[in-house]
């Protein structure tokens, strides 16, 4: 199946600190990804939508202003944690859907970044 | 929240025995799919139904949809250890593009 690779795969940062993740489709041009926040024991709550060449599609109850997303290209997709807190210690995942799969095709899933804000 | 629930949340079985997990969900989709997540890593993809299809199987893994009742299930046959993990259900909805998670089960088999 297709490749999506996400980058770092684990962060410690400062609290007040900006902290970047990029998801990266390695053999497929995704013009749409997503972006998901998984807490320990729990599921994954969808964050927004990242359309190429758009803005951001964000789901209720999440701030925009903090989690800066970027879709500078159709491979790359970058999430920006602005101004982190220790709440925002979390397990980010990102997903692309593969055009060649049709609109509702399978989506592939990055490895994960875990984040841990001090 | 367009969340879909799942149950149970946690379900422990002996090895060889069958696994039923339930996935529950609230809007119009496209497709269903499973999910496997072993703990702290990442997501793996089992199996997509789509809405037009009541019954799929791949391997020890049987999964139905009922769209009247919003709702599919997991059934994993003759159980074994390594299927230890996590499972979801995730949707993908037909009223725009987006992907949601079921709550999951946390299914843990017993040697």
């Amino acid at each position: 199946g297709a490749v999506v690779s996400q980058h770092p795969s684990w962060v410690i940062c400062k609290s007040g600190t900006s902290v970047k993740i990029e998801c990266r489709s390695l053999d497929f041009q995704a013009t749409t990804m997503f972006w998901y926040r998984q807490f320990p024991k729990q599921s994954l709550m969808l964050m927004a939508t990242s359309n190429e060449g758009s803005k951001a599609t964000y789901e209720q109850g999440v701030e925009k202003d903090k989690f800066l997303i970027n879709h500078a290209s159709l491979t790359l997709s970058t999430l920006t944690v602005t101004s982190a807190h220790p709440e925002d210690s979390s397990f980010y995942i990102c997903s692309a859907r593969d055009p060649r799969g049709g609109q509702y095709g399978e989506q592939f899933f990055g490895p994960g970044t875990r984040l841990t804000v001090l | 929240s367009q969340q879909g629930e799942e149950d149970p949340q946690a379900l422990s079985i002996q090895e060889g025995e069958n696994a039923t997990m339930n996935c529950s969900y609230k809007t119009s989709i496209n497709n269903l799919q499973w999910y496997r997540q072993n703990s702290g890593r990442g997501l793996v993809h089992l199996i997509l139904i789509r809405s037009n299809e009541r019954e799929k199987h791949s391997g020890r893994l049987r999964v139905t949809l009922d769209t009247s009742k919003k709702s599919s299930s997991l059934l994993i046959t003759a159980s074994r250890a390594a299927d230890t993990a996590s499972y979801f259900c995730a949707t993908d909805t037909s009223t725009g593009n987006q992907f949601y998670f079921g709550t999951g089960t946390s299914l843990t088999v017993i040697p």
